[in-house]
């Protein structure tokens, strides 16, 4: 059974930090996408990464894909109370049709 | 602008009973999911359905059953809820090409089993 661990699973900071989310796995994806969730709402995609070492930028987001393409990061530059939600990774599997999603992590930023 | 829907936000039923949960999509995807989401487990896939009349098992489809009569149309059943069934159920849609494609989210039904 393919498995995506992301870390940490918590995160609580203050307005203007920053921080790094990290999403692993022993398996290789043919993609990966990020996806943030608000309270009673469904996943809304950020950004999907394809090639091996790719990296993204999504204003004050950064999102890199692992060289093996097993693994990704999502950096946060100057956090805003806005990004506030659980973020979740998503890997397609090379089983059509499937993707394997990351246990999440939930990030609060205090103003 | 796109839009996948949800019959219910919230639901409250009983031990034993049945219970049908519906999606429906307006962007003539023809990749339709069924996911639960748990604190601490992320999203597990129920069932998936690539085309009318067609579903697949994901990866933990014991409880559930589908039925994709039309296009637009994607509906989750509970034979007999049971109180570890209890949980949020999102509903995704992709067209054809998995790969690079955006699932879109309908805002889920948080379903409470008594």
């Amino acid at each position: 059974t393919q498995l995506l661990e992301q870390s940490p699973q918590f995160l609580s900071i203050q307005e203007g930090e920053n921080l790094t989310v990290y999403c692993n796995s022993s398996s290789v994806f043919s993609s990966l996408q990020w996806y943030r969730q608000e309270p009673g709402e469904g996943p809304v995609l950020l950004v999907t990464v394809v090639t091996g070492g790719e990296v993204k930028k999504l204003k004050r987001l950064t999102f890199q894909f692992g060289d093996a393409r097993k693994d990704s990061s999502l950096h946060i530059t100057a956090a805003q109370p806005g990004d506030t939600g659980l973020y979740l990774c998503a890997g397609a599997s090379p089983r059509a049709y499937k993707y394997i999603f990351g246990t999440g992590t939930r990030l609060k930023v205090l103003a | 602008d796109v839009k996948v829907t949800q019959s219910s936000r919230y639901l409250v039923k009983r031990t034993g009973e049945k219970v049908f949960l519906e999606c429906v999509q307006d962007m003539d995807h023809e990749n339709m999911f069924w996911y639960r989401q748990d604190p601490g487990l992320g999203l597990r896939l129920i069932y998936f359905s690539y085309d009318v009349k067609m579903k697949e098992k994901g990866d933990i489809p014991e409880g559930y059953s589908v039925s994709r009569e039309k296009k637009e149309r994607f509906s989750l059943i509970l034979e007999s809820a049971s109180t570890n069934q209890t949980s949020m159920y999102l509903c995704a849609t992709t067209s054809r090409q998995v790969n690079q494609e955006t699932q879109y989210f309908g805002p889920g039904t948080r379903l409470l089993v008594l």
